[in-house]
């Protein structure tokens, strides 16, 4: 069963602490992306991974930064947390092969930072 | 920079009606249009995509596609309550990239 998951799905931090978002897939997929999701502002990307180690800025990075070690799990780490930071964070992931690869979401993390 | 627009930004049908959602793109380039459809307080998810210029069919819905006019459509017969979603067009120069999304327009059906 082809999957996408994130840990935690809700997240209440303080202004100023470390939030780290978690994300899996079970598909072999080498390309993974986090975005964030605001009402009336659509999906925005914030960092694409095309495989292990391999990292590049999507179109909103300020404040964020990525890890990915195995293929399977991505994370996204909020080095002191901002309140305009709080969104709807969702992490994707697609194959490379063939030319138009589906992006497979995960069901998201609601981060609230007060 | 792609930019993606979507019109309308909202819409009410009634439910059986015939709905049509428009997208906008600027990039000549790109090769890879998409549409996803989110109900409410859950993923994105794929619903349709298509490569070529022309039209495709998959039951009640209709993705068509004119690169020369920067612009791709999806149309949904017999609307049902179900379909009530956020629908969001995505556009890609290559598969595996960057996708840009629009900002979506919400559909609401009314049984």
């Amino acid at each position: 069963d082809m999957k996408v998951t994130q840990m935690p799905r809700y997240l209440i931090k303080r202004m100023g602490e470390n939030v780290l978002l978690e994300c899996g897939q079970d598909m072999s997929h080498e390309t993974m992306y986090w975005y964030r999701q605001d009402p009336g502002l659509g999906l925005q990307l914030i960092y694409i991974s095309y495989d292990v180690d391999s990292n590049s800025e999507g179109d909103i990075p300020k404040g964020y930064r990525v890890s990915r070690k195995k293929r399977e799990h991505f994370s996204l780490i909020l080095d002191s947390a901002k309140t305009n930071q709080t969104s709807v964070y969702f992490c994707a992931s697609s194959s490379s092969l063939g030319n138009y690869a589906e992006q497979f979401f995960g069901p998201g993390t609601r981060l609230t930072v007060l | 920079q792609q930019n993606v627009q979507q019109s309308p930004e909202s819409l009410i049908v009634p439910e059986g009606a015939r709905t049509s959602l428009n997208c906008t793109f600027s990039d000549s380039a790109s090769q890879y249009f998409w549409w996803y459809r989110q109900h409410s307080g859950k993923a994105p998810k794929a619903l349709m995509s298509i490569f070529s210029n022309g039209e495709k069919e998959e039951g009640r819905f209709t993705i068509h596609l004119n690169k020369a006019s920067l612009h791709f459509s999806l149309h949904i017969r017999d609307s049902q309550p179900s379909d009530s979603a956020l629908y969001l067009c995505a556009v890609s120069n290559t598969g595996y990239q960057n996708f840009y999304f629009g900002k979506g327009t919400s559909l609401n059906v009314i049984p």
